[in-house]
């Protein structure tokens, strides 16, 4: 069965580095999604993108925040100098539509990152 | 206010006992009721959907929700140790259907 994958599973960053989070969606989805999880706390929207362009945003993502589809495979979540807050566990998810919740959005196994 | 309320538990029960998992919201705009199971170390996956009040049967599933109380449940019938599990109530909103999650209930079915 298909799968969302993420790299890597586990990231241990100083603060103020660059991280680059990485998703492989799913292959003949159209859409694409990043969401956190900060310990112990809700599931939380970061960013959708569509067409090589992000279609909505939640306030959480601010100019620390890009995201990319360099090539037909991959989807990246740029955080350009980490705070001691983003450390959370983040989730790319992809659907092959926007209909939800017919048209599911499927999650990858996260990216723990740890900001020091 | 917050939106999407659920308790966290954790919610401990014997193997084959029906269980109940309650979510509550305050925007009544929202639409679509959604259940997800995210085991540990993975990412969430949709378990349910309904779209309006009344009950949802899938297998050993049936969600229930109930828009004049802003209220919605996950029962589990005779439930299982692979069932252990944290269960997100989740409810897009607006043109986008970005779902709204809830904190989440942890499930531990013990044999």
């Amino acid at each position: 069965e298909p799968e969302v994958t993420q790299t890597p599973s586990h990231q241990v960053t100083q603060m103020g580095q660059e991280v680059i989070l990485r998703c492989v969606p799913i292959s003949n989805h159209l859409y694409f999604y990043w969401y956190r999880q900060i310990l112990g706390q809700k599931v939380e929207f970061l960013v959708s993108f569509y067409n090589n362009e992000i279609s909505e945003k939640s306030e959480i993502f601010d100019d620390q925040f890009s995201v990319e589809r360099p090539d037909g495979s991959n989807f990246t979540l740029k955080i350009r100098s980490t705070k001691l807050e983003d450390s959370a566990m983040y989730f790319c998810a992809s659907s092959d539509g926007m209909r939800a919740p017919q048209e599911t959005q499927y999650f990858g196994p996260g990216t723990r990152l740890l900001v020091l | 206010q917050k939106e999407v309320e659920q308790d966290p538990g954790p919610l401990s029960v014997p193997e084959g006992a029906i269980v109940s998992l309650n979510c509550t919201y305050s925007n009544s705009a929202f639409q679509y009721f959604m259940w997800y199971r995210q085991y540990s170390r993975k990412g969430p996956e949709l378990l349910m959907y309904t779209y309006s009040s009344g009950n949802k049967e899938d297998g050993r599933f049936t969600a229930q929700v109930d828009k004049s109380s802003k209220y919605i449940s996950l029962f589990i019938r005779d439930s299982q140790p692979s069932d252990s599990a944290t269960y997100l109530c989740a409810m897009p909103s607006g043109g986008s259907y970005i779902p709204t999650f809830g904190r989440g209930t942890s499930l531990i079915v013990h044999p």
